[in-house]
């Protein structure tokens, strides 16, 4: 089945800009959707076929996907971007939907 | 706005069965793909099975780790999507979510509800 990696986690300061890997066997082929998952809340979609955003989430989310890897950046990251990040795709392979094992954001 | 509203969670033992239920408004249901995801304690989001909308064929698909064991279906009169959870173990133990599907991604979910499979 299609494996999806992604670091366990990323620091970085207030202001800077944070950039999550998802890695996977020619990715850049395939739609790589991002969710942010909060503490205690269920997880929110924040970018949708590599990079679009879905309506409220603002623009310093952003992606990007190409070859074996993709990416989230979260520009001017705030105190509130600190949070757990999962990447997915759909494997047609086997029709089934894979997520990445998650990031966790802290924000120094 | 899409809401959905996951119930019937709780305790269960091993071996035992429980049926999840998740009320959708907001959205056309009898057009959406649904999907339930689960969160064990601590760990990452893992992928339960997806049923599709009766107009695109309706097909069910399982992940492997409760193919045969868990079963979805839907009442569109209801707008509500069910999970039928057999023969449960301890690493089921989770935070279910149901969510709606936009093409091949989550894009709503519920708040999730508790099933603990313990003795």
């Amino acid at each position: 089945s299609y494996v999806l990696t992604q670091p366990p986690s990323v620091s970085v300061a207030p202001g800077q800009t944070a950039r999550l890997t998802c890695g996977g066997n020619n990715i850049g082929s395939r739609g790589v959707h991002w969710y942010q998952q909060k503490p205690g809340q269920a997880p929110v979609m924040i970018i949708f076929y590599d990079s679009d955003r879905p309506s409220g989430i603002p623009e310093r989310f952003s992606g990007s996907n190409s070859g074996n890897t993709a990416t989230l950046t979260i520009s001017r990251v705030e105190a509130g971007d600190e949070a757990d990040y999962y990447c997915q795709v759909w494997d047609s392979a086997s029709d089934h939907y894979v997520f990445g094992a998650g990031t966790k954001v802290t924000v120094l | 706005e899409v809401q959905l509203v996951e119930s019937g969670a709780g305790l269960v033992k091993p071996g035992g069965s429980l049926r999840l239920s998740c009320a959708a408004s907001g959205v056309t249901f009898r057009n959406a793909w649904l999907s339930w995801v689960r969160q064990a304690p601590g760990k990452g989001l893992e992928w339960v099975g997806r049923i599709k909308s009766k107009g695109d064929g309706g097909a069910i698909d399982y992940a492997a780790p409760v193919k045969g064991r868990f079963s979805i279906s839907r009442d569109d009169s209801r707008n509500t999507l069910y999970l039928q959870m057999n023969s449960l173990k301890t690493e089921d133990t989770a935070v279910y979510y149901c969510t709606t599907h936009y093409s091949s991604g989550l894009d709503s979910w519920g708040q999730g509800t508790l099933l603990t499979v313990s003795s």
